[in-house]
């Protein structure tokens, strides 16, 4: 069974500290890739990062870096001096490739972790 | 480049209601899904669209219906609405074919009364 796991369901930091929020993932799938979204209170989720099975590379995009552990199925997204602005519930995804002609793809979400960055 | 549109924004039924969500995918996208997503929860995947099929399901019961047109758009009905039919629907577009992200709608919030 494929799951995603987010233990921390709301997180509170001042602003300018360093967050890092978890993402636990379960898969029997070799080839399959991992999402971070976030969702800001207007509903629209907004695509963050994609990283495929067989990229552990770390990987830093101005503030954000994501830590991909497939030892341990963690798929950790960091927030370097948080902001005011980065106050959103953001969700990791797993999708798996579906063995098929039409090779179409289903996302599997966690349930969220609420960021409140205060000022 | 227009993104991904859904109508309406908020949706009031009572029980036993149907409805009809309508989505139109980002420019360029031939896959559409729907997503379900209750309140405090992580979205749920309802169905997937693709060459005007369904190619995927979720758990969901058969109350839960999809079309797509030849110009990718898509609609989601539910049928015979339950209070727990509350939720966030949002429909997400994406290009066949490869683990291209798929890119979301702001969701039409539907409201059980």
């Amino acid at each position: 069974a494929q799951k995603v796991t987010q233990a921390q369901t709301e997180i509170s930091v001042v602003e300018k500290e360093d967050v890092t929020l978890d993402c636990v993932y379960e898969t029997r799938d070799t080839t399959y890739y991992l999402f971070w979204y976030k969702q800001p209170p207007s509903g629209e989720l907004v695509f963050l990062i994609r990283r495929n099975s067989f990229d552990e590379q770390n990987e830093i995009s101005g503030r954000y870096s994501w830590n991909f552990q497939k030892s341990t199925s963690s798929f950790n997204f960091t927030i370097t001096a948080s902001q005011v602005v980065d106050s959103a519930v953001y969700f990791c995804a797993l999708s798996e490739a579906r063995v098929g002609a039409s090779g179409t793809y289903k996302y599997i979400f966690g349930t969220g972790t609420r960021l409140k960055v205060l000022a | 480049d227009a993104g991904v549109t859904q109508s309406p924004t908020h949706l009031i039924k009572t029980r036993g209601q149907q409805v009809t969500l309508r989505c139109s995918p980002k420019s360029g996208h031939d896959t559409v899904s729907w997503y379900q997503q209750a309140l405090g929860q992580g979205p749920q995947f309802i169905f997937q669209y693709y060459e005007e099929e369904e190619r995927q399901r979720g758990n969901f019961p058969d109350r839960f219906s999809g079309h797509q047109f030849p110009n990718y758009s898509s609609e989601l009905n539910v049928n015979a609405l339950l209070l727990g039919d509350s939720a966030l629907y949002l429909c997400a577009s994406s290009h066949r074919g490869g683990n291209q992200p798929q890119h979301f709608g702001d969701g039409t919030r539907l409201s059980i009364l």
